[in-house]
């Protein structure tokens, strides 16, 4: 699977969008972007997931740019409860394959009162 | 419907002891993975049961072991304990092996097993 680099801390105030930036310069034709958070003492929670459109759920946008080397995941209005550690993987996407997640240092997203 | 649950929640040890820790996936899921999270090196991938098999293994000592039931339920074992296996143990559910997606994944809270 491809590598991935987030910056280590970020902060954004409440109410105001959060974009998390991800670098995957060398990420394969069929890979994934997929953006899971953890908050603090619990286990890690899917947030999206992408290929090469942008993606939108009701928790967050996904844009990843043309060439797909790098995306942002993109929180609309943070709130407290935001406050995570975020983590882009790249993964291939295919049924049967025994391929774990493969997780990196991730962001600190601190949303500010 | 419920999520994943592990028991216990948390858990002291002795150097030398072992430990054996309990994963019940989400009811469907045939998956269980593995992972140990420290400070020092983050989300570690230990292994994955599908079908009462392993299916894949990162790379930990022989201490770190772990079966799957009939049921779906997983337990992880570690035997002969150190210091350094204190660590978040969490595992995740999921409904085949791989799934395919990588959004396929539910984890559970963990357990944190401290050794002293």
């Amino acid at each position: 699977d491809a590598k991935t680099t987030q910056p280590p801390s970020m902060d954004c105030a409440e109410g105001r969008a959060a974009n998390l930036p991800c670098n995957h310069s060398t990420i394969s034709g069929n890979e994934y972007v997929y953006w899971y958070r953890q908050i603090h003492s619990q286990g890690p929670q899917y947030i999206i997931h992408g290929l090469k459109n942008n993606e939108t759920n009701e928790m967050a946008s996904l844009i990843i740019t043309e060439d797909r080397k790098s995306s942002t995941l993109i929180l609309p209005h943070a709130t407290l409860r935001d406050t995570a550690v975020y983590y882009c993987i790249v993964r291939v996407a295919g049924t049967g394959s025994a391929r774990q997640l493969t997780f990196g240092s991730g962001t600190q997203l601190t949303v500010l009162p | 419907k419920a999520g994943v649950t592990q028991t216990p929640r948390y858990l002291i040890k002795t150097r030398g002891q072992q430990v054996t820790l309990s994963c019940s996936p989400i009811s469907g899921h045939r998956s269980v993975s593995w992972y140990q999270q420290t400070p020092g090196q983050g989300l570690q991938f230990l292994f994955e049961y599908f079908s009462e098999t392993q299916r894949n293994k990162g790379n930990f000592p022989g201490r770190f072991s772990g079966r799957q039931f009939s049921n779906s339920r997983s337990e992880m074992n570690v035997s002969t304990l150190e210091l350094g296996d204190s660590a978040l143990y969490l595992c995740a559910s999921s409904f085949g092996v791989g799934t395919g997606h990588g959004y396929g994944y539910t984890f559970g809270s963990g357990t944190r097993l401290t050794v002293v």
